[in-house]
């Protein structure tokens, strides 16, 4: 079957660096992507990666491994108002996206 | 950027009554289009997809009688909750794609329906 795993909570402090990892069993990739929930609002894009490597964007930085079935998304200088959820997407050889349950950040001054 | 408008962001309805709610593309054409609902503190489950001018597939165990999905033309789908129960209320998200492997999701602003 398919699957995607990722912690479900996690705290850190303001200014500090957070990685969020996600793993997964697909049927076939065509990417994997990182979203951002905050509670109430539907998700907005935060990254892409379908290619081995890191993708940087400004504070967020996107991490992928494909023979590991691994990524990681990493926040730096982390600010209050990255307190959501975030989750991690896989996108299988149909072309549909498969969802991780999503994790929840907390962050404290 | 693409832009998905998605309307009402909220309703409270009585419970046996019909909820209609929409979801247009509103800088591009989409081809196919997803609904989402996610409880609390849940991640998203996919309940159907709508391609326009087809009938919408719907995942295992969501009622296609239960829930209409409409996707009339290429920029507007909407998704009809009939006969709801409070067990329904919950927060409905769409999003569309412009192509059948385009990358990218483009999330409406959801709707969040409670049913009394």
């Amino acid at each position: 079957g398919q699957n995607i795993d990722q912690p479900t909570e996690m705290t850190a402090t303001e200014g500090a660096i957070v990685q969020i990892n996600c793993t997964y069993q697909t049927s076939g990739f065509n990417g994997l992507f990182w979203y951002q929930q905050h509670a109430g609002e539907a998700p907005t894009f935060l990254s892409y990666n379908v290619l081995d490597g890191l993708e940087e964007k400004g504070r967020f930085s996107s991490f992928l491994s494909r023979s590991k079935g691994y990524s990681y998304l990493l926040l730096k200088e982390l600010q209050m108002k990255d307190s959501a959820s975030y989750l991690c997407a896989v996108m299988d050889s149909n072309y549909q996206l498969i969802w991780g349950a999503g994790t929840k950040l907390i962050i404290k001054p | 950027g693409a832009v998905v408008s998605q309307h009402p962001s909220r309703v409270i309805c009585k419970s046996g009554t019909s909820v209609k709610i929409e979801c247009r593309s509103l800088d591009f054409q989409a081809t196919t289009m997803f609904w989402y609902r996610q409880f609390p503190k849940q991640s998203l489950m996919l309940m159907a997809t709508s391609n326009e001018g087809s009938k919408a597939t719907y995942e295992q165990g969501v009622e296609k009688d239960k829930f209409l999905i409409n996707h009339a033309s290429l920029t507007l789908s909407t998704l009809t909750v009939t006969s709801a129960h409070p067990e329904d209320s919950s927060f409905y998200i769409c999003s569309a794609r412009k192509g059948d492997k385009d990358t990218e999701a483009f999330f409406g602003q959801g709707t969040r329906l409670t049913v009394v």
